[in-house]
């Protein structure tokens, strides 16, 4: 599976759009994209995943570059219960293997 | 029902103690996972089980033996911890066993051990 890298850690103010990007450079055809999000002490939670167009639901957009080398999860109003650990994970023919994530933290 | 349950959510055990960690999901997945977590890391993968067999076993020591008993139940049986083993300890399932396409796995809440 693809390896991702994805920045330490992140501010965003409450009310405005929260912009996390990961980086998947070594990403394959066949391999998706998810995002998880992991609040304190809590089971990941899946937020989206896609392939290669862009995705919306009622938590989040995904916006997948067009060679696929990097992905950038949006939540359109930030709220404080937003606050938590963003992992972004490539899967492919194996399985979810979590890496480092973002911890975003929105401020009041 | 999209819950994946695991009980207890806490456990402390001694160094010589047997017990075991139950997950329990409604959903009809046919792949059932248990992961590790370090505090401040992210969740490490242990095992896959799809159909009910064990697909995958990510170098997990012997004192942690996981079960399937049927398709809804993993069990994850734990025997002569040692204090690292601590940790929070997820289950996860999702419809289909590795190669599946674009589907999502759910997790419980964890079961967070702490060996004494």
């Amino acid at each position: 599976d693809a390896k991702t890298t994805q920045p330490t850690s992140m501010d965003c103010a409450e009310g405005r759009a929260a912009n996390l990007p990961c980086n998947h450079s070594t990403i394959s055809g066949n391999e998706y994209v998810y995002w998880y999000r992991q609040i304190h002490s809590q089971g990941p939670q899946y937020i989206i995943h896609g392939l290669k167009n862009n995705e919306t639901n009622e938590m989040a957009s995904l916006i997948i570059t067009e060679d696929r080398k990097s992905s950038t999860l949006i939540l359109p109003h930030a709220t404080l219960r937003d606050t938590a650990v963003y992992y972004c994970i490539v899967k492919g023919a194996n399985n979810l293997f979590f890496g480092t994530g973002t911890r975003l933290t929105v401020i009041p | 029902d999209t819950e994946v349950t695991q009980t207890p959510k806490h456990l402390v055990m001694g160094m010589t103690n047997k017990k075991s960690l139950k997950c329990e999901q409604h959903m009809g997945h046919r792949a059932m996972y248990w992961y590790k977590q370090k505090a401040k890391k992210p969740p490490e993968l242990m095992f896959v089980y799809s159909y009910e067999k064990l697909s995958i076993n990510e170098s997990v020591p012997s004192r942690f033996s996981p079960e399937c008993p049927n398709s809804s139940l993993l069990n994850l049986h734990l025997h002569a911890l040692q204090p690292e083993d601590s940790a929070l300890y997820l289950c996860a399932s999702s419809q289909y066993p590795q190669g599946g396409w674009g589907t999502e796995a759910f997790f419980g809440q964890g079961t967070r051990l702490t060996v004494v």
